[in-house]
């Protein structure tokens, strides 16, 4: 079965300047999909960037980018210019290429919560 | 506006009394799901459905039923429910390919005395 690991309980950042967030994942599987939700007080879960594993190069979107590293099974999510409203809990996911039954089910992080310093 | 529904979004109730969360969208989403978040746990999928009358189990289905009568609702029942399902609980729908996003409900957060 497939786990993701996100080894940050907690990063701070200081406004205007960039983070760094950890994910790595474990599966026997060669293709599939990886994400990042933001999850701001409001509790709305809301999709930040996603990554296929067959595409060598990395996903970017506007302030965010991710560190694919296929042979490490790394996937870890950079925000560049950091605003108080990036202030959120940000879940890393796995989804299996593969979809039918479970295997089209979403495999979450535990999640790591982003201040942003004014 | 495509959206994902749940009804209600706070509840506070005592155990063994037996209640609904219903989830209801509106983009034709094949796909359906129920997660449930608790602290230091991330989510975790309860059940979930590929298509109408097509329903199987997730990751900690016990204690929980669902069903799938119609493509755009997808309701959580809990038959007899107990303190360990306090819990915020999200439904989510998504087309049927994997990378297609999952769109996410509000929330319901659910407190069981």
């Amino acid at each position: 079965a497939q786990t993701v690991t996100q080894s940050q309980p907690e990063m701070s950042v200081q406004e205007a300047e960039t983070v760094t967030l950890s994910c790595t994942y474990d599966t026997s599987e060669s293709d599939y999909y990886l994400f990042w939700y933001k999850q701001p007080p409001s509790r709305q879960m809301i999709l930040v960037i996603r990554q296929e594993a067959y595409k060598q190069q990395n996903a970017t979107e506007n302030r965010f980018s991710v560190n694919f590293q296929k042979a490490a099974k790394s996937f870890s999510l950079k925000i560049s210019d950091s605003q108080l409203g990036d202030a959120a809990m940000y879940f890393c996911a796995y989804r299996s290429l593969n979809y039918g039954g479970s295997q089209g089910n979403l495999i979450f992080g535990k999640g790591t919560k982003l201040s942003v310093k004014p | 506006e495509a959206q994902v529904t749940q009804n209600p979004r706070y509840l506070i109730t005592v155990t063994g009394k037996k209640l609904t969360v219903t989830c209801s969208q509106n983009m034709n989403h094949e796909y359906m799901s129920w997660y449930r978040q608790d602290p230091g746990l991330g989510l975790r999928q309860i059940y979930y459905s590929m298509n109408v009358e097509v329903t199987d189990k997730g990751d900690v289905p016990e204690g929980y039923k669902v069903s799938r009568k119609e493509k755009r609702n997808f309701p959580l029942i809990l038959e007899s429910p107990s303190p360990n399902q306090t819990s915020l609980y999200f439904c989510a729908s998504s087309l049927g390919d994997g990378y297609n996003e999952q769109f996410f409900g509000p929330g319901t957060r659910l407190t069981v005395l």
